[in-house]
Formats: C-alpha cells, structure tokens, sequence
C-alpha cells in the first residue's frame, strides 16, 4: 500500500492565490515526521517545511504551511500569495521511527503558476 | 553555511562502467543519507549513516552499489559495473539530528545517465 499519497499530478494556479497541495499518509508510528520539499526544474531539493506527529500546532513557514489533520492522516501543503517562481514539482515526505529513518515520499505534484 | 554539495552534478557513462558520486553534507550534521530517482519513479531511499556507520542499507538495490564514508564526514557512492536501469538522479541528504525530528536538507543531486 502507498504511505504518501499525492492525488495531484499537476495543479495550475493564478498569480497572487492561495493554492492547497494534498498529502495524505498511512502510519501506525506513533511518532513520525512529515516533510515537503520543492523541486524546481534545476532538480534541487528545496526543504520548504517539517511537522512532527506530536507537533500541537500546524507548522508555518513564510508563505508555506502545513495543515496538518492527524486523524484523517492528512498533511498538505498551503501557499499563500504564489508567485511565479512557486512552479516546481512539490514532494510530501513521510519519516516513520520504526521504518529506520528513511524518508517515503509521494509521487509529486507539479504546480504551475499563471501569470 | 553551506549546504549539502553533490559532485559532479551530471555523469554520463557507458553500460558496464564505473562511477562514483560524492555528497558533503552539512557541517556538524552526522547523519547522511542518499537516495535516487530513477526515471518516472518515485524517490527511493537507498542507505542511511551515522558518523561512518551504516545504519540502515535496506534501500541499496543490489551489490553492484558500494557506499562509503570514511571518518564520517564525507560519502560516496559508487557503482560498478553500471546498468542502463541505474540511470538517474541521485540524491545525498544530512541532518543533525536522527529520528522523526529534524530537518533533512538535501543536495542538488547528481544525474547519472548510462548509455
């Protein structure tokens, strides 16, 4: 079974809005982080933002924040005002304790900004 | 401070070659963990160190993959004889910190294609 599941190929947004990439996980760690990171057509690897399990609050970073919903296992990713430069492949990243540390990533949603 | 640097960024080598990829991690950040992208697939873990350690080498898909990081600052990753199917980016990663806390920056990668 998938543990990341991005539902969102591609995603076109406008200029200046608001825009939500989906995340949902599948874990019975008790104790596991959640990552989303950037990949722009270079092909770096740009942390955007982390939330542990145990965090209370949704993590914000910037224009960047999680909406975290532990129970429906859920961690997407909002950001607000987008910018032209915000095109990137987007990947939600999974780090179970029990899994040995590794990180499981989705498949990667693809957002294009419109000017 | 700088991040994570991946040598060379691109490689291009023939079917049954060798070739060996190097990460500098962050200073100070014991952890170092490397993993690829291959074409249309999703990002796959391959190993995990600590310090000089391996401490999770699940993710290595056969032993044509030699990784190593002696006096636990630098990696490599080196594969010998490559195959067309090793065609890819691959990516080193360090954190300070282990477990489900902590950020994980990764490099820019670096894109090997076998002919």
């Amino acid at each position: 079974a998938q543990k990341i599941t991005q539902t969102q190929p591609g995603m076109f947004v406008q200029e200046k809005e608001a825009v939500t990439l989906d995340c949902t996980y599948d874990t019975s760690d008790q104790s596991y982080g959640l990552f989303w990171y950037k990949q722009p057509s270079s092909g770096e690897m740009i942390f955007l933002i982390y939330q542990g399990s145990y965090d209370e609050q949704n993590a914000t970073e910037g224009r960047y924040s999680l909406n975290f919903q532990k129970a429906r296992k859920s961690a997407n990713l909002v950001i607000s005002a987008s910018q032209l430069g915000d095109s990137a492949m987007y990947f939600c990243a999974m780090r179970e304790l029990d899994a040995g540390n590794m990180l499981t990533f989705g498949g990667g949603t693809r957002l294009m900004v419109k000017p | 401070e700088a991040g994570v640097t991946q040598f060379p960024s691109h490689s291009v080598i023939e079917k049954g070659q060798t070739v060996t990829l190097r990460c500098d991690p962050i200073s100070g950040h014991d952890n170092l963990y490397w993993y690829r992208r291959v074409m249309g697939k999703e990002i796959k873990f391959l190993l995990h160190f600590v310090k000089e350690s391996k401490q999770d080498e699940s993710g290595m898909p056969n032993n044509r993959f030699l990784a190593e990081r002696t006096g636990g600052t630098y990696s490599t990753l080196k594969v010998q004889p490559a195959e067309l199917e090793d065609s890819g980016v691959y990516f080193c990663a360090s954190s300070r910190l282990a477990g489900v806390i902590g950020e994980l920056f990764f490099g820019e990668g670096s894109r090997l294609t076998v002919l």
